[in-house]
């Protein structure tokens, strides 16, 4: 069964960093693409970026070029989503989800559960 | 601010067929495939369809997708009460070098 484990829900206060997990079983992690969505209190999805962990050939929105790095641990199936330095406004639900296919732009058909961000100072 | 648009609501009573679009433009949708995906209140999405019309395993024949050009549908037939819920489209961009999700569109079952 393929079930991909996101990290708990985090608070945070501004200008701290933090490297959220996407642990991934079920499937061979090498093999399909690993993407992170956000979702800001009431609001819409919004795809980040995507990495393949086989070769971390890594691909993200230009929203986010420079605000987040997206990185994989292939010796223990993990993704990762990290700030280093968090603002109010970055306040979401973030869901790591599995590409479907050998293209990047493929569905997302297996999805985490969401991991709840909140920055307040 | 997405390059996927979609009517913020659309709504219809049980039995009825409800239809929305998702429109974009040549370098998403008018080169690359799109996927719809169906979000319940309080969860994670779910695809609900691939490949501008291709369903997964264990999704209900009830919804269908197209794609003409640079515009996608997505359809309901049979309208449930469980069908309530926020349904996003998606497609990779080649001018952005990555995917994007359009605004929206929440379904209501009166």
């Amino acid at each position: 069964e393929v079930q991909l484990v996101q990290s708990g829900a985090e608070v945070k206060k501004p200008g701290e960093s933090l490297k959220i997990s996407c642990k991934v079983s079920g499937y061979t992690f090498t093999n399909y693409w690993i993407g992170w969505v956000r979702q800001m209190p009431g609001k819409g999805l919004e795809w980040m970026g995507i990495i393949y962990p086989g070769d971390s050939d890594t691909r993200k929105s230009p929203s986010f070029q420079g605000q987040v790095t997206i990185s994989a641990d292939k010796s223990i199936k993990t993704a990762y989503l990290q700030w280093s330095s968090l603002k109010a406004s970055d306040t979401a639900i973030y869901y790591c989800a599995r590409g479907s296919g050998w293209f990047p732009g493929a569905g997302f058909d297996y999805w985490g559960h969401g991991t709840l961000v909140t920055v307040s100072s | 601010q997405s390059v996927l648009t979609q009517p913020p609501s659309a709504s219809g009573t049980p039995g009825q067929r409800v239809t929305f679009s998702c429109s974009g433009s040549s370098s998403n949708i008018g080169s690359n495939t799109v996927n719809w995906y169906q979000q319940l209140p309080g969860t994670a999405p779910k695809l609900l369809i691939y490949n501008d019309d291709q369903r997964p395993s264990g999704v209900p024949d009830r919804f269908s997708g197209s794609k003409s050009g640079t515009s996608a549908s997505l359809a309901i037939s049979g309208l449930q009460s469980e069908d309530e819920a926020d349904y996003y489209c998606a497609a990779w961009d080649d001018s952005l070098n990555g995917s994007v999700f359009g605004t929206g569109t929440e379904v209501a079952v009166l």
